[in-house]
């Protein structure tokens, strides 16, 4: 299995501010990937960050938007930038381990 | 995208037997994951099946796929209260990076 923290657990931003989400994860992984979910809903795939490479972003996501870093192999960031109300969501990261994928706690986010 | 449909709600009561379903499109999934979601926290990995397999047990959890039909389903056997949750299965594609495509959950609860 996987143990996943997320840094910070929630938070409450104004608009027009970023914030940066940390991902660390307690063994070496390659493919990592940062997940919205709005209130209410199911997840959507934001970006797959495998270390080395650059982000891939999925449809309706964009590098300007949502900044990943992925120094190595038991670390990631994703920042939102310049937030908006809309981007009010749980924020979360997840990493494959051969078969299984694991889910972080998830990071809270209210945009005012 | 493919689709993955789920019904949204499920009452059961304490002790008996929960059966959540899930249909899915994409003939070419290479596996199908349940994840339980309770309240406020992050996605729990309960179990996942190959597909070429038809069924999976594991304690109080049974997996059934039917891929002809393309539906999974996940029997919870002697229901509890900590069952409560939301329950997402979702499928793994065949694309490079093995996207997971999430249902939208349905939400179980287990009455006395």
């Amino acid at each position: 299995s996987a143990v996943i923290s997320q840094k910070p657990s929630r938070d409450i931003c104004q608009r027009g501010t970023s914030l940066t989400i940390q991902c660390q994860v307690d063994s070496q992984v390659t493919m990592m990937f940062w997940y919205r979910q709005q209130p209410g809903q199911s997840l959507t795939l934001i970006a797959t960050a495998n270390q080395g490479s650059e982000a891939t972003y999925e449809s309706g996501f964009v590098i300007d938007k949502f900044p990943i870093s992925r120094p190595n192999l038991t670390f990631s960031t994703l920042t939102v930038s310049n937030m908006s109300p809309e981007d009010s969501s749980i924020y979360l990261c997840s990493v494959r381990k051969v078969n299984e994928q694991f889910f972080g706690p998830g990071t809270r986010l209210t945009v005012l | 995208g493919e689709d993955v449909e789920q019904s949204l709600f499920l009452s059961v009561r304490e002790g008996d037997s929960s059966v959540i379903n899930c249909t899915y499109t994409d003939s070419s999934s290479t596996y199908l994951y349940w994840y339980k979601q309770e309240p406020g926290a992050g996605l729990q990995l309960l179990t996942y099946i190959f597909s070429n397999m038809d069924m999976k047990q594991d304690q109080r959890l049974t997996v059934l796929l039917n891929k002809k039909d393309k539906h999974l389903s996940l029997r919870i056997a002697d229901t509890q209260t900590g069952d409560s949750a939301i329950y997402f299965c979702a499928e793994r594609g065949t694309d490079s990076w093995g996207k997971l495509q999430f249902g939208a959950g349905t939400q179980v609860v287990v009455t006395p």
